[in-house]
């Protein structure tokens, strides 16, 4: 099974920083790697898929990048509304698996 | 619009029997792989089944198979997942989750993504 590591489990950041999420997988899944943000009580949104795709509605300081085993998902300045937990999961072979997530504290 | 309901979460004791059912809308239902993602209280997202579009394949995570069985009724637009033999470590939110395409020319891959989700079912297993 592919495992799915995220770094940092948590962080804290003033508006307007750039913020920058790493995520590792534990072999190569190309780019079968996709970003998705839960804020408390929702259901998880989806904001990049296929490493680096922008989902229609995401705002464009949302981006991803990488391939093969390292992938970044960046918040080019952040806003208010940015706050929750973000997860990368690995869409290249089942079972499919998440990152264990990061929490972001604005 | 897209939507997906899920209903049938509720109280159960160990041992015990639930089924969920995702009701969906707004979209060509027997055209796409649905998915079940569950989060335990606190914890993150874990993936649990997937069923391709014409119901010929299908995934289960290794915490639940044997237990648990997707299933779909493309007539009715919508996906069921019967649990059974319900353990406390099966306590969670339950996701139905529709998964689309995209197709990497620079690779030769199609990526498979959960581009909408329903706002989730909860299962309580206690004793």
């Amino acid at each position: 099974d592919i495992q799915m590591t995220q770094s940092p489990s948590s962080l804290s950041a003033s508006v307007g920083d750039r913020v920058t999420i790493t995520c590792r997988a534990s072999q190569t899944i190309v780019s079968h790697l996709n970003w998705f943000q839960q804020k408390p009580g929702k259901a998880p949104q989806l904001l990049i898929y296929a490493a680096s795709r922008l989902q229609s509605g995401v705002p464009s300081r949302f981006s991803g990048s990488g391939s093969g085993t390292d992938f970044t998902l960046t918040v080019s300045s952040l806003q208010p509304e940015d706050f929750g937990s973000y997860y990368c999961q690995q869409s290249y072979t089942f079972p499919y698996s998440f990152g264990q997530g990061t929490k972001l504290e604005i | 619009e897209v939507k997906l309901v899920e209903s049938g979460g509720g109280l159960v004791k160990p041992g015990g029997s639930l089924r969920l059912s995702c009701a969906t809308s707004g979209f060509t239902f027997f055209n796409y792989t649905m998915n079940w993602v569950r989060q335990a209280p606190g914890k993150g997202l874990e993936w649990v089944s997937s069923i391709s579009s014409s119901g010929s394949y299908i995934y289960y995570a290794d915490s639940v198979k044997g237990r648990f069985t997707i299933s779909r009724d493309n007539a009715k637009n919508s996906v069921d997942l019967q649990m059974n033999g319900l353990r406390a470590e099966d306590t969670a939110v339950y996701y139905c989750a529709r998964e689309e395409y995209y197709y990497d020319s620079s690779v030769y891959y199609y990526v498979p993504y959960f581009d909408s989700w329903g706002q989730g079912g909860l299962v309580t297993v206690f004793s």
